[in-house]
């Protein structure tokens, strides 16, 4: 157990449809990132929170929000899903101190999106 | 971007040591050396970072080129267990404050044979 909880496990949903994944930060941490894994892109950055605010944005589609509650926690909503949103979601947390390179990311075991 | 090349995959036998070389001619005086691992169908693993020194932990060590434009993972003696994808990256600090995000690049399959 990375101290990352990612909920659910698995989600297999149709076209069209909207759902939401949910991401624990490890103790501590308050910076929470998503990334998303396809078997032809690999690991792609999607966005950035820290202690409730948006810090930076990679690859994320218009129809891929997240945010981040008080208590740290973050949810990652994607709507109007496609097929090819089909892949492995993970949350990775950090946390914060000078200079911020020097520190590891801890990521969650993943959600498996299956849209059909 | 400060960006790493690896090779695409290695190979090894079980209870050797494995050396994963990673360049990053273009790295930066305050670019840290980042190395994660994926096992298949987990999420990647912090295993070990640096700046300039070498760096040893329970899992590896860090090997840094004088010039910091490579860099070396060293497993001492590899198990089955380490089969998975490698990646080196390099964690840049803005001069305003904060960090960005990883970029993962394709890393290294390591394969152990028994």
């Amino acid at each position: 157990d990375s101290g990352v909880t990612q909920t659910p496990k698995h989600l297999i949903t149709a076209t069209g449809q909207r759902v939401t994944l949910r991401c624990s930060p490890r103790s501590g941490d308050l910076s929470v990132y998503w990334y998303q894994q396809s078997l032809d892109q690999g690991l792609q950055f999607l966005i950035q929170y820290y202690n409730g605010e948006e810090r930076a944005k990679g690859n994320i589609l218009e129809r891929f929000s997240a945010q981040q509650f008080p208590d740290l926690h973050s949810e990652l909503n994607l709507s109007s899903l496609e097929l090819g949103d089909s892949a492995l979601y993970f949350c990775a947390s950090s946390p914060e101190g000078w200079p911020l390179a020097n520190y590891g990311y801890t990521f969650g075991s993943g959600t498996r999106l299956t849209v059909v | 971007d400060a960006k790493t090349t690896q090779p695409n995959s290695m190979e090894s036998n079980e209870e050797e040591p494995v050396h994963l070389p990673c360049n990053h001619s273009t790295i930066s005086g305050t670019d840290y050396i980042h190395w994660y691992r994926q096992l298949p169908s987990q999420g990647p693993e912090y295993v070990i970072h640096g700046l300039t020194s070498n760096v040893n932990n329970r899992m590896a060590s860090l090997a840094i080129a004088e010039d910091r434009k490579s860099s070396t993972l060293i497993l001492h003696r590899a198990t089955l267990r380490d089969a998975a994808v490698y990646y080196c990256i390099l964690r840049v600090e803005y001069s305003g404050g904060g960090a960005d995000g990883l970029t993962f690049g394709k890393g290294t399959h390591l394969i152990i044979q028994p």
